[in-house]
């Protein structure tokens, strides 16, 4: 049972650089969301979906895209890197609702330049 | 605006020292509080939900309780293997989003 995958799990881009973050889950879950942990500040919110077809923006969405055509899939796009984007993200996934236990993948580490 | 703060930042504790953690937070009306432990270079993983003021769950060495408005981790006669960051999250009844707080680093030497 290989949970919530996510990849690549290093990568380095230059800045104006685009690139997609994959993440894949295999319990079928509703609910995604995409966070991303700097030192010292813990998981921020970046954007979170409930459901194919749905997303919403979190606590800190900007220069981030993301789309739901899949219940398992829930990519999150970078269009124009920028060094403040330097940090390590986290893909998640839960039931319904999102008010049960949630499943995290290893997380990538993005380093822009 | 839903808040989490965690204190303290970090705790270093001897092995058999107890101790607990602590999770404020604000939330219009609370859908669940959720507790996950994280070690250095993995993704969080999930230790509790708890949904209502009154609510205690425990799980080997832990125990979480929560009030209107903070939880406690509580960690008994804690051991070398449980030094992690504990983090707290909360999500709101209005909305679907969970916020996160910025955890508590937590050292046990043997």
């Amino acid at each position: 049972n290989a949970g919530v995958t996510q990849t690549p799990k290093f990568q380095v881009l230059k800045t104006g650089q685009s690139m997609t973050l994959q993440c894949a889950q295999d319990m079928n879950h509703e609910y995604m969301s995409w966070y991303r942990q700097d030192p010292g500040m813990g998981l921020r919110l970046i954007h979170y979906s409930v459901g194919a077809g749905i997303t919403d923006q979190g606590e800190v969405p900007n220069g981030y895209n993301v789309s739901r055509s899949t219940t398992e899939d829930f990519p999150l796009r970078l269009l124009s890197a920028a060094p403040s984007q330097t940090s390590v993200y986290f893909c998640a996934s839960s039931l319904a609702r999102g008010d049960t236990e949630a499943f995290f993948g290893q997380g990538t580490r993005l380093t822009v330049v | 605006e839903d808040q989490v703060t965690q204190s303290p930042e970090a705790l270093r504790l001897q092995e058999g020292e107890s101790s607990s953690l602590n999770c404020s937070y604000t939330v219009s009306g609370l859908r669940g509080l959720f507790w996950y432990r994280q070690d250095p270079g993995k993704g969080p993983e999930f230790l509790f939900t708890l949904y209502s003021a009154g609510e205690e769950k425990e799980k080997e060495r832990l125990k979480a309780t929560l009030t209107k408005k903070e939880s406690f981790l509580h960690i008994t006669a804690p051991k070398p293997e449980d030094s992690a960051t504990y983090l707290c999250a909360v999500q709101g009844s209005g909305a679907s989003k969970i916020i996160f707080g910025s955890g508590t680093r937590l050292s046990i030497r043997p």
